[in-house]
């Protein structure tokens, strides 16, 4: 079975710096991917960045990066320049590829990221 | 394009009583997920559909728990009778299928607190 373990309940962060937010995972699954998602207070989920296990290259969405350590089985999300509507939760994910089907996700437990003004 | 809706967005009831959350995706999605999340814990998948069929209920108790989709669009989940620890919120999600799909798409929720 999948777990996924990100070990920072909470985290803050002054406005227009930098974080970084852990996870680690367990699969013997060689074909998967993992998604960083965004709950903000009393807000729907939405996705901020994703990464396919085959793939190398990190993931890059504007402000938003991961380092993806495929052996060590880590996938951090850094947020550049922090911005206020960046607090929010946010939730490591593991998904199993399925050719052309998707899946359940599998979530950590989350960090609750504060930015402070 | 219209999200993923979901009613009730509250409601609380008392323990044994019974409760129904619906769910509309977004038009064209064929796969429909409930999730739950419990205070302080990540989302756990309940039930997941393609169409209108089950793909994965593992996760269900079924003794109290049902979920339908009918014509393979909207989708309900019921509560029969519920306990204290149901007291969550209910997420609804979406996605497409086929090659290259991978996103959800999530509703806003329905909390659900169990006196």
């Amino acid at each position: 079975a999948q777990t996924v373990t990100q070990s920072q309940p909470e985290m803050s962060v002054q406005e227009a710096e930098t974080v970084t937010l852990s996870c680690t995972y367990d699969t013997s699954e060689s074909n998967y991917y993992l998604f960083w998602y965004k709950q903000p207070p009393s807000r729907q989920m939405i996705l901020v960045i994703r990464q396919e296990a085959y793939k190398q290259q990190n993931a890059t969405e504007n402000r938003f990066s991961v380092n993806f350590q495929k052996a060590a089985k880590s996938f951090s999300l850094k947020i550049s320049d922090s911005q206020l509507g960046d607090t929010a939760m946010y939730f490591c994910a593991f998904m199993k590829h399925y050719g052309g089907a998707t899946n359940k996700l599998i979530f950590g437990t989350g960090t609750l990221l504060a930015v402070q003004p | 394009e219209a999200g993923v809706a979901q009613s009730p967005r509250y409601k609380i009831i008392e323990k044994r009583q019974s409760v129904a959350f619906w769910c509309n995706p977004i038009s064209g999605h064929a796969t429909l997920y409930w999730y739950q999340q419990i205070l302080g814990q990540g989302p756990k998948l309940l039930i997941q559909f393609q169409n209108n069929g089950v793909v994965d209920d593992s996760q269900l108790p079924k003794d109290r728990f049902s979920a339908e989709r009918l014509k393979g669009v909207d989708s309900t989940l019921k509560i029969q009778p519920a306990k204290l620890e149901d007291s969550a919120v209910y997420l609804c999600a979406s996605s497409l299928v086929g090659q290259g799909t991978y996103e959800q798409y999530f509703g806003p929720g329905t909390r659900l607190t169990v006196t």
